[in-house]
């Protein structure tokens, strides 16, 4: 069964601080995996796209990982601002398979930033 | 580009009421077109797979007379949430996939929150 797991479930930071969110997958055969981030009351909005050979992107203050290997992926955040609290949800796509979507969702980690 | 805009925002509705809600890719064509349900704190649940000129794929669980979709053009897709109930509170957000493009992006419409009072 493909699944997606993200870790910390949530986050609270001070602004300034950087911070790193975890996601590990079991999707199979993957395609590529995506890191949002979703604003409460918003829909997801794409930070990153990464395929099977890719190890890193960054997006200004995002930067995810990704190691195929181990099917592990991180997105560390750098000087955190106010207004990067929100979810951080990682999607992982299949080539075929998952849902009819071909998307596994992970439920996402809430990071609150504090001044 | 790549622009997917619902309409309401929000909706509050009466229980028995039906609610419409609309999901639009303004710069591009989307022959297929995502309805997913978010409760609190959950992840993204995908209801159905709306298909332009044809009828919608349903995921299990998921009652397609209960939630209606129409995709008639393919810029349009309508979510129809007929019958409403309390428990059909919950934040709907559908994605487009554009025609023309890699086959696994979608792009994420702003949500729909509605609430049945």
């Amino acid at each position: 069964k493909n699944q997606v797991e993200q870790s910390p479930q949530s986050l609270i930071i001070l602004e300034g601080k950087n911070c790193t969110l975890q996601c590990n997958y079991t999707v199979s055969p993957f395609s590529n995996l995506r890191w949002y981030k979703q604003d409460t009351g918003r829909g997801p909005v794409s930070l990153t796209i990464m395929t099977f050979s890719e190890n890193t992107k960054s997006n200004g203050r995002y930067t995810a990982t990704l190691d195929a290997d181990t099917k592990q992926s991180s997105l560390h955040i750098t000087a955190s601002q106010l207004s990067d609290s929100a979810s951080y949800i990682c999607v992982v796509s299949a080539i075929r398979g998952g849902g009819a979507d071909g998307l596994t969702f992970g439920k996402g980690t809430h990071l609150i930033i504090q001044p | 580009g790549a622009v997917v805009s619902q309409h309401p925002s929000r909706v509050i509705c009466k229980s028995g009421t039906s609610v419409k809600i609309e999901c639009r890719s303004l710069d591009f064509q989307a022959t297929t077109m995502f309805w997913y349900r978010q409760f609190p704190k959950q992840s993204l649940m995908l209801m159905a797979t709306s298909n332009e000129g044809s009828k919608a794929t349903y995921e299990q669980g998921v009652e397609k007379d209960k939630f209606l979709i129409n995709h008639a053009s393919l810029t349009l897709s309508t979510l129809t949430v007929t019958s409403a109930h309390p428990e059909d509170s919950s934040f709907y957000i559908c994605s487009a996939r554009p025609t023309r493009g890699v086959e696994e992006t979608q792009y994420f419409g702003p949500g729909t929150r509605l609430l049945v009072l």
